[in-house]
């Protein structure tokens, strides 16, 4: 049984590019959310996707966007980049759309850092 | 507002009990979350607790709640080297919101 998978699992970039992070669910599950780590801090939430929609989005700017495809993959693009944006970057995978007490599989995570 | 506080660390001796806390502020919360994080990995999934229950063990792990003071703690019960990590808790609520509300997470060590 799959569990959540992330590419890549190491990414540079300069200020100012954009960069494209992709994150596969655990097998069966539907919904995706996305959560940024910075070093020493507990994960935040970006946004969350079910049904190919954005469901829910926390206190990120618009610079971050996310994208849904038909087989659950999602997509998770940031433009214009900052040096604030060098994080670990986890995807989670649940079933339901994110029903509460089922639980979140995150996947190993996309270590970004903006120079 | 939503908050979840933890201590930064903790240090024990290989075979003793671990005891993880955890404050949360959110009343609307009903589900709480123990994840740990491995250095270099993502979140795992240990244990989670619905709000109207008071305790949940699993093998080595004991989660209590006091809902009253919206306290909540993780047990690990003959800790060993392997359980060295980053312990994480989280609150989610039933409704009206998908996202979890993590702490910024205890660091256990385990001394052999």
């Amino acid at each position: 049984d799959a569990g959540v998978t992330q590419s890549p699992t190491h990414l540079i970039k300069t200020r100012g590019q954009q960069v494209t992070l992709r994150c596969s669910p655990k097998s069966g599950h539907d919904t995706v959310s996305w959560y940024q780590q910075a070093l020493g801090q507990g994960p935040q939430f970006i946004f969350q996707y079910y049904e190919e929609e954005e469901r829910q989005r926390g206190n990120f700017p618009d610079r971050f966007s996310g994208h849904q495809f038909p087989n659950y993959s999602s997509e998770l693009n940031v433009n214009a980049l900052l040096l604030g944006d060098s994080a670990l970057y986890l995807c989670a995978s649940s079933l339901g759309g994110g029903l509460a007490g089922l639980g979140k599989y995150f996947g190993p995570g996309t270590r970004l850092t903006v120079t | 507002g939503e908050d979840v506080e933890q201590s930064l660390f903790l240090s024990v001796r290989e075979g003793d009990s671990s005891v993880i806390n955890c404050t949360y502020t959110d009343s609307s919360s009903t589900y709480l979350y123990w994840y740990k994080q491995e250095p270099g990995a993502g979140l795992q999934l240990l244990t989670y607790i619905f709000s109207n229950m008071d305790m949940k063990q699993d093998q080595r792990l004991t989660v209590l709640l006091n809902k009253k003071d919206k306290h909540l703690s993780l047990r690990i019960a003959d800790t060993q080297t392997g359980d060295s990590a980053i312990y994480f808790c989280a609150e989610s609520a039933t409704s009206g919101t998908y996202k979890y509300i993590f702490g910024t997470g205890t660091r256990l060590k385990v001394l052999a």
